[in-house]
C-alpha cells in the first residue's frame, strides 16, 4: 500500500534560516500529497497541497512540489520565524478512491526557530 | 476558525472512571475519524466511521469505543480509564467526494489518567 517517509525531527533553526523538511513517498497510482502543520495545544491544519505531479503547493511563505521522478514532495521556506515552530506532518492519499479514500500521515518533523 | 469542536480540551481523571470525549461538527461530513497521538508526536488511527451507524476499528487497537448516531456527533467512550490512556485525542471529519480535499481536525483533547 501507500506509504510516506518524512525526516525524523526534530530540526532547530535560527530565525531566517532556510527551512527543508523532506518528504518522500510510495505509492500506487497518482495520489495527491500534503503537508499539514500542528501548532503547540492545537490539532493539525492543512497547510498545503498538490493533487497532481508537477503541482506546486505554497501558503504563508512554505512551498513543497510533488516530484513525481523522485517521489518527493519537500517542504521549504526561505526565512523562518519563531511562530512557525510546530511540528509539520507529510501525508498522501491512500490510493482508493472517491468517498471511500483516506489519508496517510508521516510520524512528524518537529521544529523549534530559536530567535 | 474550526468547523469540528472537541470537548473537553483538557481533562485529568482517576483510574477507573468513565469518560466521553466528544466531538462535533458542523460541516455535514459523513467520515470522521478518532486518532491518538503519541509523545513523539506520531499519530494512530483509532476508529472510523462512514456516516450513520458505521464504525470502524482502525489501524491501531485500542480499549475505547465509538457511536454514531447523528451525522455530526461521534464520540469516543472509555469505560475504565487507565494511566496507559494518557495521550492526545484527536477528532478528523473529511469533506464530501475524494479524499484530495484532506482533512479537517479539531484541536483536541489532552487526556491525563491519575
Amino acid at each position: 500500500g501507500n506509504s510516506v517517509t518524512q525526516m525524523e525531527g526534530p530540526v532547530t533553526l535560527s530565525e531566517e534560516a532556510f527551512l527543508t523538511i523532506n518528504c518522500t513517498y510510495t505509492a500506487t497510482g497518482y495520489p495527491s500529497l500534503f503537508w499539514y502543520v500542528q501548532y503547540p495545544g492545537e490539532g493539525l491544519q492543512l497547510l498545503l497541497k498538490a493533487t497532481k505531479a508537477d503541482d506546486k503547493g505554497s501558503n504563508k511563505g512554505f512551498e513543497a512540489t510533488y516530484r513525481k521522478e523522485t517521489t518527493s514532495f519537500h517542504l521549504e521556506k526561505g526565512s523562518v520565524q519563531v511562530s512557525d515552530s510546530a511540528v509539520y506532518f507529510c501525508a498522501l492519499t491512500d490510493g482508493y478512491g472517491g468517498s471511500q479514500g483516506n489519508l496517510i500521515f508521516g510520524k512528524g518533523t518537529k521544529l523549534s526557530v530559536k530567535p | 476558525e474550526a468547523d469540528i469542536y472537541q470537548t473537553p480540551r483538557y481533562l485529568v481523571i482517576g483510574t477507573g472512571k468513565k469518560i466521553t470525549l466528544e466531538c462535533s461538527q458542523t460541516m455535514g461530513h459523513d467520515k470522521m475519524y478518532w486518532y491518538q497521538q503519541d509523545p513523539g508526536m506520531e499519530l494512530h488511527l483509532i476508529h472510523y466511521s462512514y456516516g450513520v451507524n458505521s464504525t470502524e476499528k482502525g489501524d491501531l487497537s485500542s480499549e475505547s469505543t465509538v457511536s454514531r448516531i447523528r451525522t455530526e456527533h461521534f464520540p469516543l467512550t472509555l469505560e475504565s480509564a487507565r494511566p496507559s490512556h494518557t495521550s492526545q485525542y484527536l477528532c478528523a471529519s473529511k469533506p464530501p467526494g475524494a479524499v484530495r480535499n484532506g482533512y479537517t481536525f479539531g484541536s483536541g483533547t489532552r487526556l491525563t489518567v491519575v
